[in-house]
């Protein structure tokens, strides 16, 4: 089982509906999670970074976490054909900083116009 | 947020011949850098962790004689792919990690590398 799942879609939605992105993880020792967008042929954008469990909200973005259950969303309210990405989850047990970041295989994410 | 850059972000070279990738924070000083190479469609796969001032990690099959990192400073870290052949064709990305921002890795733009 790998430590952590992410379905990798694809995933086409029409534009300005919502979006629910998800992950599971397996390591209860994970206390730091984050979101990243990645357009094609870029380098990862950090898009959420949450510490423990609970909602942060950043502009049309939610991120979620719910330790208990182990699992992490991301919403994105009005959805628009610049969301058009692949969304990485990454996570972490500690904010030192040589700890490597696990990652999700990333959900690549279509808006239709 | 945080800013990191990587030159060149593209190159193409001949087999053989030796590669170096520079990964810069730009506004931000950076004790840990890192190294991903990603395949197409696929996630990010760490290959090191470079500190500055001392030898990078890598990861389990990762061959260090292969890709050389130095870490010279705390805003600039390099990848040197040696005697590159074309299944080292990928795209390479850095990331540093920001103390004081948000405690978390912002990552480079990436280099497509196409060896021929």
């Amino acid at each position: 089982q790998k430590e952590v799942e992410q379905d990798p879609g694809p995933l086409s939605v029409p534009e300005g509906a919502i979006v629910s992105l998800n992950c599971t993880y397996s390591n209860s020792a994970f206390q730091y999670f984050m979101w990243y967008r990645q357009y094609s042929r870029k380098g990862p954008e950090l898009l959420m970074y949450t510490y423990s469990s609970g909602n942060k909200e950043d502009g049309r973005f939610t991120a979620q976490v719910d330790k208990s259950s182990k699992y992490i969303s991301l919403f994105i309210r009005d959805s628009q054909p610049s969301d058009s990405a692949t969304y990485l989850c990454a996570m972490s047990a500690s904010n030192f900083g040589n700890e490597k970041l696990t990652f999700g295989t990333g959900t690549r994410l279509t808006i239709i116009p | 947020g945080a800013v990191v850059s990587q030159h060149p972000s593209r190159v193409i070279c001949k087999s053989g011949t030796s590669v170096k990738i520079e990964c810069r924070s730009l506004d931000f000083q950076a004790t840990t850098m890192f190294w991903y190479r990603q395949f197409p469609k696929k996630s990010l796969m760490l290959m090191a962790t470079s500190n500055e001032g001392s030898k990078a990690t890598y990861e389990q099959g990762v061959e260090k004689d292969k890709f050389l990192i130095n870490h010279a400073s705390l805003t600039l870290s390099t990848l040197t792919v040696t005697s590159a052949h074309p299944e080292d064709s990928s795209f390479y990305i850095c990331s540093a990690w920001d103390r004081g921002r948000g405690r978390t890795q912002y990552f480079g733009p990436g280099t497509r590398l196409l060896v021929l």
